[in-house]
């Protein structure tokens, strides 16, 4: 049974571009909630997904960065006109159901911004 | 907003020295505690975890968790630690008044001496 997967492991790009960070969940879970990890710091909420659905975007800068969770495919966390502030780590975790509050965590997408 | 407190950003041990980190949170209400550990290159897996019951939490590789309601804490103790416990741990806290999202500690790195 395959974790949750996140591509790219790594991502450089420069300030003004756009990133794409992309979470496929567990097998079988339908919740999907993106983390950032700056240096230093503990992990912080960005996003909670349902299928077609945004649950809880309370940790969401409010410009610049988006994110959807679509019927086919990957959970995808855009943010657009990157900036030096943005290089982190993005963590990805998933759940089975609303109720499940074990969450379960890729890898991770390192971003640095140039 | 509830926000969780880990006092050891690094601590350093030598092997079969017994390990406590200290967790804290700041909400009154019901939680669920969480303890996660990454080690070096790899995703945060999950430790132990608290919904309810027994204050005394067991987990994988001889991880136990203490919830003290009255201390608002959730400390991690392992009796005898080895080489291969150096990693990351972090501890997170799910409030009943924040639907699914985990607030993380700071996390402490562990660095056990062979």
């Amino acid at each position: 049974n395959a974790g949750v997967m996140q591509n790219p492991r790594h991502l450089v790009r420069r300030r003004g571009q756009e990133a794409r960070l992309r979470c496929s969940p567990m097998k079988g879970h339908s919740h999907v909630y993106w983390y950032r990890q700056l240096p230093e710091e503990g992990l912080k909420f960005m996003v909670y997904l349902q299928k077609e659905n945004i649950i809880d975007e309370s940790g969401m800068p409010k410009e610049r960065f988006s994110a959807e969770f679509p019927k086919e495919g990957p959970s995808i966390l855009r943010i657009q006109q990157v900036v030096r502030g943005d290089s982190a780590a993005y963590f990805c975790a998933s759940s089975p159901d609303r109720q499940a509050y074990e969450q379960y965590f890729g890898p991770g997408t390192r971003l640095t911004v140039t | 907003a509830q926000s969780v407190s880990q006092h050891n950003h690094h601590v350093i041990l030598s092997e079969a020295a017994s390990l406590e980190l200290g967790c804290n949170y700041s909400y009154g209400g019901t939680v669920n505690l969480f303890w996660y550990v990454q080690y070096p290159g790899q995703h945060l897996q999950l430790l132990l975890k608290y919904f309810s019951g027994d204050p005394l939490v067991k987990g994988i590789k001889g991880f136990e968790a203490e919830f003290i309601k009255s201390k608002f804490s959730f400390n991690l103790r392992k009796p005898s630690v080895q080489w291969s416990d150096t990693a990351e741990y972090f501890c997170a806290v799910n409030a009943d008044n924040a639907g699914n999202m985990l607030t993380f500690g700071g996390g402490t790195r562990l660095m056990v001496k062979p």
